[in-house]
């Protein structure tokens, strides 16, 4: 059973306009939530989180949005680059005993066109 | 800096052989994770630990074991490895905020 779920395996977007990556959750006790990204042969970077009590988080070009209601989160980026063309990856800390873990879902490329 | 290193970039090995991919953090972190990331399936867990000596299953253990004797060092051990193994395996290390750090990861190819 997938509790983080983004449901586009893929994005192309043209530079200079707005990515926008999707990401839903079913476990309703997620109170935290991060992005990651990925180049092809490199390990995940962190790129921002955000918490529950919050309903959006800014860092630059990145911001990220919380509608806790649709348990539903999106990745903001503007304007995209095309050095922003990687996966993208939403994690929740796991709500169970073990809250160490990360439950990540499957990735979205973006494709980001000069 | 953060920093997570793992021992190779790139391996091959044999159906059957015993296979060791090490991971050193330099953070101080109580957690280590092992990953395994194939296409379509994004990031699936193996084994984590949250201290020395300690270790849990994650989501797809089966086929791999691990060890961790010192705080920094989270090794894989592949006991018996098959061809279904082949895949970029991911270390990442994290502290009590739950941002994971992960290394570059190790292309491993069993023939």
């Amino acid at each position: 059973d997938q509790q983080v779920k983004q449901n586009s395996p893929s994005l192309s977007v043209q530079e200079g306009r707005i990515s926008i990556l999707n990401c839903d959750y079913t476990n309703s006790m997620f109170d935290y939530f991060l992005w990651y990204k990925k180049y092809p042969a490199e390990g995940p970077t962190f790129l921002i989180s955000i918490s529950s009590i919050k309903d959006k988080n800014e860092d630059g070009r990145f911001t990220v949005f919380l509608n806790k209601s649709a348990k539903h989160l999106s990745l903001h980026i503007v304007p995209s680059q095309p050095g922003d063309s990687a996966v993208y990856f939403c994690a929740a800390p796991n709500s169970g005993g073990s809250n160490y873990k990360l439950t990540f879902g499957k990735g979205t490329l973006l494709t980001v066109n000069p | 800096d953060v920093k997570v290193t793992q021992s190779s970039r790139y391996l091959v090995k044999r159906t059957g052989e015993k296979v060791f991919l090490e991971c050193v953090q330099d953070m101080d972190h109580e957690n280590m994770f092992w990953y395994r990331q194939d296409p379509g399936l994004g990031l699936r867990l193996i084994y984590f630990s949250y201290d020395v000596k300690m270790k849990e299953k994650g989501d797809i253990p089966e086929g791999y074991s691990v060890s961790r004797e010192k705080k920094e060092r989270f090794s894989l051990i592949l006991e018996s490895a098959s061809t279904n193994q082949t895949s970029m395996y991911l270390c990442a290390s994290s502290s009590a905020d739950n941002i994971q750090y992960f290394g570059a990861g190790t292309r491993l190819s069993v023939l």
